[in-house]
């Protein structure tokens, strides 16, 4: 089983509709981000937390909102979906014993609105 | 604020060809660098990393060096392989930044028999 767990992988929705997309993680890491990647701009970051009671807003956070209900989980929702926010979005995770720096990334939640 | 450029793909080569993606950088202090690999379908794995000036990370192959007098972070590999085809992203983090990566746009590299 994958240590970065999205859901979903795919999404096709409609304009103004509520989104949630859920990571959760099995590595025991306090960090936790999302990101979203478009094509021709890399990897931005939306929000990310340091710990439960933590959260950050990240370069792009206007749209977004996030929630971090445990240690091991970062859910990420669309209030009112609109085209933009079609992207590709990861979940990422990092700290712990021994932290050397990395990210961790998810597979990816593809997300599309129509 | 902080920023990476790499040069734009997508890059295309024979098997056993010589890699080179450039990367450069804007970052106050000393930020440390990364190579992260996206093959298709999949999340971004760490390639390699250097911490500080004249560092050289390396893995599978590849290896990049941390130029603080060019702020650059280029990715070589002396011969590439088909499998070695994906999107290779650099980043950077600053110290006490909570790891939070800068990334670049991100170079697809094609590998082809």
């Amino acid at each position: 089983d994958a240590d970065v767990t999205q859901t979903p992988r795919n999404r096709i929705t409609k304009t103004g509709k509520r989104i949630m997309l859920e990571c959760s993680q099995t590595k025991g890491h306090d960090r936790m981000y999302w990101y979203r990647q478009d094509p021709g701009l890399g990897l931005r970051l939306i929000y990310y937390s340091f710990d439960v009671k933590d959260i950050n807003k990240g370069e792009i956070s206007d749209g977004y909102s996030v929630s971090r209900q445990a240690q091991a989980k970062f859910s990420l929702s669309l209030e009112s979906a609109i085209p933009n926010q079609t992207a590709l979005y990861f979940c990422a995770t990092s700290g712990g014993k021994g932290d050397t720096g990395e990210l961790f990334f998810g597979e990816g939640s593809r997300l599309t609105v129509l | 604020g902080d920023s990476v450029t790499q040069m734009e793909g997508p890059v295309t080569l024979s098997e056993e060809a010589f890699l080179t993606i450039n990367c450069t950088y804007t970052a106050t202090g000393y930020p440390s660098l990364f190579w992260y690999v996206q093959y298709p379908g999949e999340g971004l794995q760490l390639l390699l990393k250097a911490t500080k000036a004249d560092d050289k990370g390396s893995n599978k192959g590849f290896e990049a060096t941390y130029r603080k007098e060019t702020t650059s972070f280029h990715l070589e590999k002396g011969s590439v392989q088909v499998s070695d085809s994906a999107v290779y992203f650099c980043a950077l983090s600053r110290t006490g930044g909570g790891n939070k990566l800068t990334f670049g746009t991100g170079t697809q590299l094609k590998v082809e028999l």
